[in-house]
């Protein structure tokens, strides 16, 4: 097993551009979610899944998309990067039922 | 609405002495609370969970509802538990959603 997968590691934008953080898990777990973490602000949630199909908005939902067409997939989508989004962005997922979410390795990402 | 305080940025003790890191946290229902610690270069990993009573780690948290607090304490602290310490929290009826407090860096001094 891969655990959950984010790619890529880094990216760069520039103000207004959009992109797609990708996540990827093979537990075959419901649940997944987007965090992003900034110095001094913790793990803040940016949107979370039930399951292919269902999503949630979490905390700072602004500035993001996400859909979850398949169990294994939740992109988080970037629509018109500005940089208060630069930050560091986790992916994580968990069983259904379960709260012990297992955490992907993190996109860090610089908007300029 | 769910909220998760950790009041303390940065926790500096020396090898060997007591560690206790504060979790308050705000709920109305019934909550799920949780440790999750990153080590550096790494990524974040569930420590220990309120509901399995366990001790990872020599570490153990008690949850008080009535204090609404969910301390992590160690006895004796070791050079290897330097890392960033995040509480957690989610609703029993809504454990897709987890919602994490601010951190606290625990710096271990030899």
């Amino acid at each position: 097993n891969a655990g959950v997968t984010q790619t890529p590691k880094f990216q760069v934008l520039k103000t207004g551009q959009s992109m797609t953080l990708q996540c990827a898990q093979d537990m075959n777990h419901e649940y997944m979610s987007w965090y992003r973490q900034d110095p001094g602000m913790g793990l803040r949630l940016i949107h979370y899944s039930v399951g292919a199909g269902i999503t949630d908005q979490g905390e700072v939902p602004n500035g993001y998309n996400v859909s979850r067409s398949t169990t294994e997939d939740f992109p988080l989508r970037l629509l018109s990067a500005a940089p208060s989004q630069t930050s560091v962005y986790f992916c994580a997922s968990s069983p259904a039922g379960d709260h012990g979410y297992t955490f992907g390795s993190g996109t860090r990402l610089t908007v300029v | 609405a769910q909220r998760v305080t950790q009041p303390e940025k940065l926790l500096s003790v020396f090898k060997g002495a007591p560690v206790e890191l504060k979790c308050n946290y705000s709920y109305s229902g019934s909550p799920e609370l949780f440790w999750y610690v990153q080590y550096s270069r790494q990524r974040l990993q569930l420590l220990l969970r309120h509901i399995s009573r366990e001790s990872i780690k020599g570490f153990t948290a008690d949850l008080n509802k009535g204090e609404t607090s969910f301390h992590l304490k160690k006895p004796f602290a070791q050079e290897e538990d330097s890392a960033m310490y995040y509480c957690a929290l989610s609703g029993y009826s809504s454990a897709s959603k987890i919602i994490f407090g601010s951190g606290t860096r625990l710096s271990i001094r030899p």
